[in-house]
């Protein structure tokens, strides 16, 4: 079956970057995009950006844009995200999510604080 | 940007009784190819999301059919017909339509057993 599996919690001091794997099995990985979503200590859903899995073509928010870079290695069926200038804002649980955002990753915490 | 509204906030129900939720957009979710790309995500306490309804009224496989999803241009509702324990969590809605750039997602409504 599908799944999606991210990498582990991380605590990041303010000013950092962190970068985030999601690693998909259970399908042909290339034939469906890659959405980041995000959601924040007060339950709020933020979507991110995706990337095509196939060639790699990024969109990405425009609240994100110039902090986020969604990457992807098809040899090893991941995408990756990594978010610079890490703020106490960016706490949040941080979930990949396939195709027509159906299936999910388990969520990866992020810690902001000094 | 579109705005999603959703309401109400938290939704108190009994067992085995109907319950109803709202979900209002800013604008227009008819894509010029005739779609309408509103979806529903049911995240129970402790999970990732799950995306139950797709284009506004489609199931996606798996989801019980005591929920149901109807509405056109701004204004959808996701209906449940009889509430069963482990419906409890927060439902969300999301727009597709103006994607890209943009794809947003309501605050969510909780449910809740009374």
């Amino acid at each position: 079956q599908v799944q999606l599996v991210q990498s582990g919690a991380e605590v990041k001091k303010p000013g950092a970057s962190v970068k985030i794997s999601c690693t998909a099995t259970g399908y042909t990985f290339t034939t469906f995009p890659i959405h980041w979503v995000r959601q924040t200590p007060g339950q709020r859903l933020e979507w991110m950006g995706w990337i095509n899995a196939a060639n790699g073509n990024t969109k990405y928010s425009r609240k994100f844009q110039g902090r986020v870079t969604i990457t992807r290695d098809t040899s090893a069926t991941t995408a990756y995200m990594e978010l610079s200038s890490l703020t106490s804002e960016d706490t949040a649980v941080y979930y990949c999510a396939r195709g027509g955002i159906t299936d999910w990753g388990q969520g990866t915490l992020v810690t902001v604080s000094s | 940007d579109v705005v999603m509204t959703q309401s109400p906030l938290s939704l108190p129900v009994t067992l085995g009784q109907p319950a109803s939720m709202s979900c209002r957009s800013s604008q227009s979710l008819v894509f010029s190819d005739g779609n309408t790309y509103l979806n529903w995500f049911q995240q129970r306490p402790g999970q990732s999301p799950r995306r139950l309804i797709y284009k506004v009224s489609n199931r996606d496989s798996g989801v019980p059919d005591r929920f149901s999803g109807s509405g056109s241009g701004t204004n959808f509702t996701l209906k449940i017909s009889r509430v069963e324990a482990e419906d409890v969590g927060v439902y969300y809605c999301m727009q597709g339509t103006n994607w890209p750039p943009e794809v947003t997602f309501g605050g969510g409504t909780k449910v809740e057993i009374k």
